[in-house]
């Protein structure tokens, strides 16, 4: 089935740590993108991508990073110097183009606790 | 600047019967899309329905409609027959072009109770 996985679905981390959140998906899509979700809250777009090698900051980019060497995945990292870093990520991947319609996917979300 | 306006932080709502979320936004482009996406408590995010900036007719698709007000820039989603499943946060998200990308901007959520 196509989709998107992402992995661990929930992941403790000390203070200082670096910690890495996987994003997978077999869409064949171009773009991809990390959302932050905090309780009771929206989604904050973190950092976007839209072919291979390339990506963009989103609105809330800071102590943040990610890679995209391969279209199928989209690694991000949250780095010692994300403040405040428990909260709830999502990825998505959709197609390409300048049309109003590009539907969204979601994977099923990692939940992030620091310790 | 984008926006999306949800002002229901919680919805309640009797079993079989309908409902409305509300929905509005703010932008100055003329090409844009609004979608909804409902998330369980489990998390994810489903995709509901869709409408684009120059669609003339109201998206349907299955019990869930999208009332589309252009002047008044509105977009409510309306649940017939409720059903327990139902029970879910639901967001309005809008998708502009925005730097190299279309991009979606979400609301901060309705979180909607059916009661039995």
């Amino acid at each position: 089935d196509g989709g998107i996985t992402q992995s661990p679905k929930y992941l403790f981390r000390k203070e200082g740590q670096n910690v890495t959140l996987s994003c997978e998906q077999n869409l064949n899509h171009d773009a991809m993108y990390w959302y932050r979700q905090d309780p009771g809250q929206g989604l904050r777009l973190i950092y976007y991508s839209q072919i291979v090698n390339d990506f963009q900051k989103g609105d809330i980019a800071e102590g943040y990073s990610v890679s995209r060497e391969k279209k199928e995945s989209f690694p991000l990292t949250v780095t010692s110097a994300q403040k405040n870093p428990t909260a709830f990520y999502l990825c998505a991947s959709s197609i390409t183009g300048q049309g109003s319609y590009n539907e969204q996917f979601f994977g099923p979300g990692t939940r992030l606790t620091v310790l | 600047a984008q926006k999306i306006t949800q002002t229901q932080p919680g919805m309640f709502v009797q079993e079989k019967e309908a409902v409305t979320l509300d929905c509005t936004y703010d932008t100055s482009d003329q090409s844009y899309g609004l979608f909804w996406y409902k998330q369980p408590s489990s998390g994810e995010m489903i995709f509901l329905i869709y409408q684009g900036s120059y669609d003339e007719q109201n998206a349907t698709e299955g019990r869930y409609s999208l009332n589309f007000q252009k002047a008044r820039k509105s977009a409510n989603l309306v649940i017939s027959a409720s059903q327990l499943g139902d029970s879910a946060m639901y967001f309005c998200a809008m998708s502009v072009f925005s730097g190299s990308a279309r991009q979606l901007t979400f609301g901060s959520g309705t979180q909607l109770t059916v009661l039995p």
